[in-house]
């Protein structure tokens, strides 16, 4: 059984540095893209960027170039996605999700991101 | 960049009734456009891809159409647990992709 278990919820500060998880199992994580997708509080869901583990190509969205990193360990089977300096704007929920060559056919939990003072 | 609009914003039915949701890009996008739900709490799920085909455990009662510019995904009597959010998505330039999602559709209960 395909799946992706999300590292749980973190609350940080204004200006903190933060990396969330996502695991993949039941199938060849190095084989499949793996996308990152914030949905803020109330609203839709948004692109953020890819990853390919197998050799850590990454690509990203304009609106999220150079506020985030996307980086994979394929040897625990692991992407992830890092922040150096939160913001409050942070805040929401974020899902990582598997590529499977038509569109994002599974996906993670979510993990909640709140940023406050 | 592709834009997605989708239409209505909410749209108020009653179980057993039928469902039409639109999804408009920008420019043509062929075929290749797929449709999510999402319920309160829950992660999205892939019912459509490449606009007709639905995704491995999706109920017959989902059916996508449409290719271009004008897409539609339909449910032919709505059960209680269809309320939710659709959401209408995009892939070009894959690998690495550029990815778009439309704004999204409440089906409500009337």
């Amino acid at each position: 059984e395909v799946q992706l278990v999300q590292s749980g919820a973190e609350v940080r500060k204004p200006g903190e540095s933060l990396k969330i998880s996502c695991k993949g199992s039941g199938y060849s994580f190095t084989n499949y893209w793996i996308g990152w997708v914030r949905q803020m509080p109330g609203k839709g869901l948004e692109w953020m960027g890819i990853i390919y583990p197998g050799d850590s190509e990454t690509g990203y969205s304009p609106s999220f170039h150079g506020q985030v990193t996307i980086s994979a360990d394929k040897s625990i089977s692991t992407a992830y996605l890092q922040w150096d300096s939160l913001k409050a704007s942070d805040t929401a929920t974020y899902y990582c999700a598997r590529e499977g060559g038509t569109s994002f056919d599974y996906w993670g939990q979510g993990t909640l991101v709140t940023v406050s003072s | 960049e592709i834009v997605l609009t989708q239409s209505p914003a909410t749209l108020s039915l009653s179980p057993g009734e039928r469902a039409t949701l639109s999804c408009r890009a920008s420019q043509s996008v062929s075929k290749y456009l797929a449709w999510f739900q999402q319920k309160p709490g829950q992660a999205p799920r892939l019912l459509i891809y490449d606009s007709s085909n639905r995704a491995i455990g999706i109920p017959a009662r989902f059916s996508g159409s449409g290719s271009g510019t004008d897409f539609t995904l339909t449910i032919t009597s709505l059960e209680p647990e269809d309320f939710a959010v659709y959401y209408c998505q995009h892939r070009s330039n894959w690998p690495p992709g550029m990815y778009t999602f439309g704004q999204g559709t409440k089906l409500e209960i009337k």
